[in-house]
C-alpha cells in the first residue's frame, strides 16, 4: 500500500501570498494516477487536480500542480480568501486509493 | 451535472450493522465507478469501496471482511453494508463518482453516522 505523507501540517499565510504544498509517496508511482483535493469546513472534498497536474473543470490557474516518482506539490499562486481549506493529496492507480492525512491552509 | 445523496440512519449500535443508500440523480449509474469514502471526526479521508456499473466491486483491505457494496440500476442508486461496527466508524461517509482510472470528481454532501449504544 502506498503511503502519502503532506507536509507541513499547517500552513499559515496571508491572502496575496503563495501556497507550496507538498505530498510525498512511501515508493515511486505514476504520475499518471495523483490528484489533489480542497475541503472546506461541513464540505465535501472538491477535486482540484488530477494527473499531477491537469486542473479539474473549473479550477482557476492560480492552482497547479507538479512532481514525479515520491514527491509532488501542490501550488497555489496569490491566495485568495476562499483558498483557506484543508487540501489533500491521493494515488489513485490501484486499490487502496489512499489518501494523505491533509494539510490545513490558515489565515496568518 | 450529476449529484449525489446519502441517506440512512444517522445512529447504529456497536456490533450492528451500518447500511447507507446513495441516489444519484442528473446522470445515470452507466459507464462510471461508484465509490464510498469516509472521514472521521477531525481527521481525513479513506477509501471504502467502489463498484462498476457492470457490478464489478473492489474493496479496501482494511475493511474487505465488513463491508458489502451492491447496485440497483432500476433505481439509480448504490449501496453500503459495514457490518460489526465499532465507535471506530464514527464518520462522515461520503458517496463519490469516478471514471475508469480517474479519480472522484462529483460527490455527495456525506452524512454523518455515529455508532453508539
Amino acid at each position: 500500500e502506498i503511503v502519502l505523507t503532506q507536509s507541513p501540517a499547517t500552513l499559515s499565510l496571508s491572502p496575496g501570498e503563495r501556497a507550496t504544498l507538498s505530498c510525498r509517496a512511501s515508493q515511486s508511482v505514476s504520475s499518471a494516477y495523483l490528484a489533489w483535493y480542497q475541503q472546506k469546513p461541513g464540505q465535501a472534498p472538491r477535486l482540484l487536480i488530477y494527473g499531477v497536474s491537469t486542473r479539474a473543470t473549473g479550477i482557476p490557474d492560480r492552482f497547479s500542480g507538479s512532481g514525479s516518482g515520491t514527491d509532488f506539490t501542490l501550488a497555489i499562486t496569490r491566495l485568495e480568501p476562499e483558498d483557506f481549506a484543508v487540501y489533500y493529496c491521493q494515488y489513485y492507480d490501484h486499490s487502496p486509493y489512499t489518501f494523505g492525512q491533509g494539510t490545513n491552509l490558515e489565515f496568518k | 451535472q450529476v449529484q449525489l445523496q446519502e441517506s440512512g440512519p444517522g445512529l447504529v449500535k456497536p456490533s450492528e450493522t451500518l447500511s447507507l443508500t446513495c441516489t444519484v440523480s442528473a446522470g445515470s449509474i452507466g459507464g462510471s465507478y461508484w465509490n464510498w469514502i469516509r472521514q472521521a471526526p477531525g481527521k481525513g479521508l479513506e477509501w471504502i469501496a467502489y463498484i462498476h456499473y457492470t457490478g464489478s466491486t473492489n474493496y479496501n483491505p482494511s475493511l474487505r471482511s465488513r463491508v458489502t457494496i451492491s447496485l440497483d440500476t432500476s433505481r439509480n442508486q448504490f449501496s453500503l453494508k459495514l457490518s460489526s461496527v465499532t465507535a471506530a466508524d464514527t464518520a462522515v461517509y461520503y458517496c463519490a463518482r469516478s471514471l475508469l482510472r480517474q479519480p472522484a470528481d462529483y460527490w455527495g454532501q456525506g452524512t454523518l453516522v455515529t455508532v453508539s449504544s
